[in-house]
Formats: C-alpha cells, sequence, structure tokens
C-alpha cells in the first residue's frame, strides 16, 4: 500500500511552459486534492474532486487545469507557468465521509524562472 | 469564509518542556472538525489529532493534547515532554461539511526544540 504518490519531488520550469504534476493514490478514496503551500500562508486549496468525472475550484484555481478520469489519479496541470506558481505542491485524499484522516502526498516543489 | 489563525510564527522550547501552539477559527457553523498537522523538515504531512466540535472533551494523543475553548473559537495544542524530533512546522486546520468539507489551514507555526 503506497498510499498517495506524487511524481516528480522536483521541477525547474521556465516561464510559460507547460507541465504537469501526477498523483495517484491506492487507498480507493473518493474526495482528491491539490493544494499549494507558500511561506507565511499555510496551504491553500488550488482544485478538488469528490469522485472520477468530478472536480470543482478551490481557494486559488487560476493558471491550474485538472481532470479525475480514474479513482486512482488526479494530475494537475500547469499551461503557461508563471514565475508566481513558485511553490510546495501537495496532493491529498480521504474516504468521502470529510471528516477523516487525510493523506497527502510527499510534496512537489516546483520552481518557475 | 471559513479562517484560521495562528499567530506566533516561531517559538522554539527546550527538550523535556512543555509548549503551547495558539490557534484561533473564525465560522457560524455549528458541526465542523478542527486537526492539527506536523510537518517536519522531510516536508511530509502528518495529522498529529483531531478535534470534533460537538465533543466537550478535549483530544489527547500521548504527549499531545489540545485545549478547545468552542465558544472562543480556539483550539490551541499542548506538546508535553518536547523532544527533538518534535521540531516542525504546526498547522492547524479547519473543516466542516456545511463548507464543503474542504480542509482550511492556519499559516503554520515553526517550533523548534533545543536540546
Amino acid at each position: 500500500n503506497a498510499g498517495v504518490t506524487q511524481t516528480p519531488k522536483f521541477q525547474v520550469l521556465k516561464t510559460g511552459q507547460s507541465m504537469t504534476l501526477q498523483c495517484a493514490q491506492d487507498m480507493n478514496h473518493e474526495y482528491m486534492s491539490w493544494y499549494r503551500q507558500d511561506p507565511g500562508m499555510g496551504l491553500r486549496l488550488i482544485h478538488y474532486s469528490v469522485g472520477a468525472g468530478i472536480t470543482d475550484q478551490g481557494e486559488v484555481p487560476n493558471g491550474y487545469n485538472v481532470s479525475r478520469s480514474t479513482t486512482e489519479d488526479f494530475p494537475l496541470r500547469l499551461l503557461s507557468a508563471a514565475p508566481s506558481q513558485t511553490s510546495v505542491y501537495f496532493c491529498a485524499s480521504r474516504t468521502d465521509s470529510g471528516v477523516g484522516e487525510q493523506y497527502f502526498g510527499p510534496g512537489t516543489r516546483l520552481t518557475v524562472t | 469564509a471559513q479562517t484560521v489563525t495562528q499567530s506566533q510564527p516561531e517559538m522554539s522550547v527546550q527538550e523535556a518542556e512543555t509548549v503551547t501552539l495558539s490557534c484561533t477559527y473564525d465560522t457560524s457553523e455549528s458541526n465542523y472538525y478542527l486537526f492539527w498537522y506536523k510537518q517536519p523538515p522531510s516536508r511530509q504531512m502528518i495529522l498529529v489529532i483531531r478535534q470534533e466540535a460537538y465533543k466537550q472533551q478535549n483530544a489527547t494523543e500521548n504527549r499531545f493534547s489540545v485545549n478547545f475553548q468552542k465558544a472562543a473559537k480556539s483550539f490551541s495544542l499542548k506538546i508535553s515532554d518536547s523532544q527533538l524530533g518534535d521540531t516542525a512546522m504546526y498547522f492547524c486546520a479547519f473543516i466542516s461539511p456545511e463548507y464543503g468539507n474542504k480542509l482550511v489551514f492556519g499559516a503554520g507555526t515553526i517550533l523548534r526544540v533545543k536540546s
């Protein structure tokens, strides 16, 4: 049982480049989400999904796209990277109950130059 | 909107002593849950303790306990017998079914345990 996995662990992009951060979980969790962590701001919700085929915006969705074609995978796409997207990104999952423990991936440190 | 405030950006404590991290939150909901997460230098997010708002009894997990004051909307974390391994960033977080079960985090408190 690998839990929540994220790839890559580190990435450097140039402004305007695109990329996809991968996230997968093997716990059959319905709820998955993406957060970004910036100094002094805690973790902020980017997008989330309550099940395959269903996604919704969080607090800071601009510049990011998501899709949920399977229960296991929830990739995050940056269409045109900007320096303001330099951050650490966390994927998380939990059961649909809402108040169960949320399991986090190891994070991806993204730098946009 | 639901907000979570951690007013202590950094704290330090001597090994074996007790430290309390503060957290306040703002909500109009009556049904919600509060969490403390630990993020060590490895960056991994680890759930430390959870409190249901409808429970009056404060949650306890070994050396970690909370002081939940619902009327004051306060949720502090007490770490007893601090250990070097407790050095980490600590986040207070809030979730409410009425707010779509979205987890809202505070800005975090860096705790340094000194030997």
